[in-house]
């Protein structure tokens, strides 16, 4: 059974900087494209960033370009998402995604982990 | 980005009945579209991708139809483990968009 695990959310002030780590098991983790997807207090799902299987191609979502950086070891089948320069509006759940195949583009999601909050603030 | 617009944004139905949700896309998308399932502090589960394959496990009164930019999802008879929220997202390219989601909520 595939498990995705985050941690690593906490309270932390505004220009703060936080890791956030994912561990996959029950699957192949290198062999998988990986995403974080976050959800703001009462606001809809919003794409952050994503990675391919080996690392070599990832993706940050304009909110986040420049201030959130992804990326994985294998070797541990962790996932993770150093943040730096965090602001107010970085507050929410975020979740750990496994994607179906190795294809960062366009491989649907398929698993979701249950997620860790980052609250910035103050 | 592709917007998604999903509708209705909750829903009151009682066990039994038929509930279908819809959502639109603003440019095609073709087949890259899922659904999945939200309950409180619990991880999302994914219900349909490909806009209508069901994902091992769920159960066959979970229904998904539609391609290009018009997409629903039909839950024939609604079981007490349905209640829940549901949301549409399209993988056609990044960055992934999602719908607002929809409650059900027992009537």
């Amino acid at each position: 059974e595939v498990q995705l695990v985050e941690s690593g959310g906490g309270l932390v002030q505004p220009g703060g900087s936080l890791r956030l780590s994912c561990s996959g098991t029950g699957f192949t983790f290198r062999n998988y494209a990986m995403h974080w997807v976050r959800q703001a207090p009462g606001k809809r799902l919003e794409y952050v960033s994503g990675i391919s299987r080996n690392g070599d191609s990832t993706y940050h979502a304009d909110s986040v370009k420049g201030r959130f950086f992804i990326s994985r070891d294998n070797s541990k089948k962790m996932l993770f998402l150093q943040m730096s320069g965090l602001r107010p509006e970085d507050t929410a759940v975020f979740y750990c995604v496994k994607a179906s195949n190795y294809n960062l583009w366009t491989s649907n999601p398929d698993s979701w982990g249950q997620g860790t909050l980052v609250t910035v603030s103050s | 980005d592709i917007q998604m617009t999903q509708s209705p944004s909750s829903l009151s139905a009682a066990v039994g009945d038929r509930v279908t949700i819809t959502c639109q896309a603003s440019q095609d998308i073709g087949h890259h579209l899922n659904w999945f399932q939200h309950k409180p502090g619990k991880a999302p589960k994914v219900l349909i991708n490909d806009a209508a394959t069901l994902e091992t496990g769920v159960p066959s009164r979970f229904t998904g139809r539609g391609s290009g930019t018009d997409f629903t999802l039909t839950i024939s008879s609604l079981q007490p483990e349905d209640f829940a929220t549901y949301y549409c997202h399209h993988y056609a390219t990044l960055p992934y968009t999602f719908g607002q989601g929809t409650k059900l909520e027992t009537k």
